[in-house]
Order: C-alpha cells, then structure tokens, then sequence
C-alpha cells in the first residue's frame, strides 16, 4: 500500500503544452506539499496545503496552479510549460503544518519539456 | 550566504569506515532538523531529526545538533556500500512552516 503516490511517473511534452501531476496520500495527513527538484538536485518547496487551505506559495511563475479537492489529494496544473519547468516533481504530506512533522514523499514525477 | 550549506562532495569512504556529513545553515530561530537520504532516481525518505542540542543515535546513524554554532551533522558507523546515496540536510523553518533543504553531500562507499 503506497503512502503517498503520484501519476504520472514520467510526462514528456512539447513547449507550450497543458499538463498536470496529481497526488494521494492515504495516511490521513492534514498538509500536503509540492517540491521541485531540478538538475542539480536541489529540492525546493512549491506550495503547501493544510486541509485543502493553501498554506505557502512560494515565487513560483502563476503558470502553476494546484488544487486540492480534499485533504487527501494535492494536484498540480501546469500551463503553457517551458523548458526550465523540467524537473521532477514530488509531492509529500505530513501529520499537520505547524509542528515540524515528518514529511513522506512521493516517487516523484520526472517532467522532461522539449 | 546560503540558508543550508553542505558540501556537494562526493565523500568517498571505505566499507566498514565513519562517514561524517556537515551541515550549516542560516537562520537562528530554527528547532528541528532532518536528515534525508536520496538514492539516485529515487524520492528522499527520512534517516534522522534532532531537535535538541548533542547526540542523537538510531542504529548506525548519529545525528549531531550545536545550535550555537549553527551546525548539524550526521554521522554513518560502519559505513556500507548500501548508504551510497545523496544526504540532504533541513532545518524546519518555524516562521514560514516549511522545511529548507540544503544540495545534498554525496556518500560513495567503497567496497
């Protein structure tokens, strides 16, 4: 039973493409998170929810939106995407967002923009 | 400065060797901390935190906080070619209810 999962594992695209990553967790965490990792792994957080309420939303170009339809899943639209944007993307969750609780990532999703 | 300061490596270490990994980071109101370890094209899973100054043992790990100093390590005992793998330091960042995560020190364990 996979703790926090992620669809697709592998997305290539074309510049100016629409796509979206979308994640579950079914260990009944309140928050959930988006990170970016890029090529030289250095992991940065995106955006949190906590109990479908966004929580942070870091720098990050408008071209991204997430959603969380409810606290068990966190999705992430990605519009009109550009070469930078590859990456891999992970999500994570953990018990709540004011203590600093263990965070469980997803196997994160490789997005390769040609 | 950086928020999280480690050295990218590689640390190359013989089998059955103590690896020690360093971390430092910036930001003085910060309480907890976590290691992660990476394998290459995996997703990062939790090793160790450590919330309060001195040791912390788990095993073969040993976490290392001096708040003082801003400083916190990791220390691997008998080193095995199965922790070859990229450590990520983070500090939880009380302020802005997030974890920052330094690049990450490479470990190579030698057989």
């Amino acid at each position: 039973d996979t703790a926090v999962s992620q669809t697709p594992k592998y997305l290539v695209t074309q510049m100016g493409n629409d796509k979206s990553i979308k994640c579950e967790q079914n260990l009944g965490h309140d928050t959930m998170y988006w990170y970016k990792q890029d090529s030289k792994k250095f992991l940065k957080i995106m955006f949190s929810y906590n109990n479908k309420e966004l929580i942070i939303n870091e720098t990050v170009p408008n071209r991204f939106s997430p959603k969380s339809p409810d606290k068990a899943h966190l999705n992430l639209h990605i519009n009109s995407l550009e070469l930078g944007d590859s990456a891999v993307y992970f999500c994570a969750s953990s018990q709540s967002q004011v203590k600093s609780d263990t965070q469980y990532f997803g196997p994160g999703t490789r997005l390769t923009v040609l | 400065q950086k928020e999280v300061e480690q050295n990218s490596g590689p640390l190359s270490v013989p089998e059955g060797a103590i690896a020690s990994l360093n971390c430092t980071y910036s930001d003085r109101g910060s309480q907890s901390f976590f290691w992660y370890r990476q394998y290459s094209g995996k997703s990062p899973e939790l090793i160790m935190s450590i919330y309060s100054n001195g040791d912390k043992e788990d095993g073969r790990f040993t976490a290392q906080l001096n708040k003082a100093s801003q400083y916190v390590s990791l220390l691997i005992r008998d080193s095995q070619p199965s922790d070859s793998a990229t450590y990520l330091c983070a500090p939880w960042m009380d302020s802005s209810y997030k974890l920052i995560f330094g690049s990450g020190t490479r470990l190579l364990v030698r057989p």
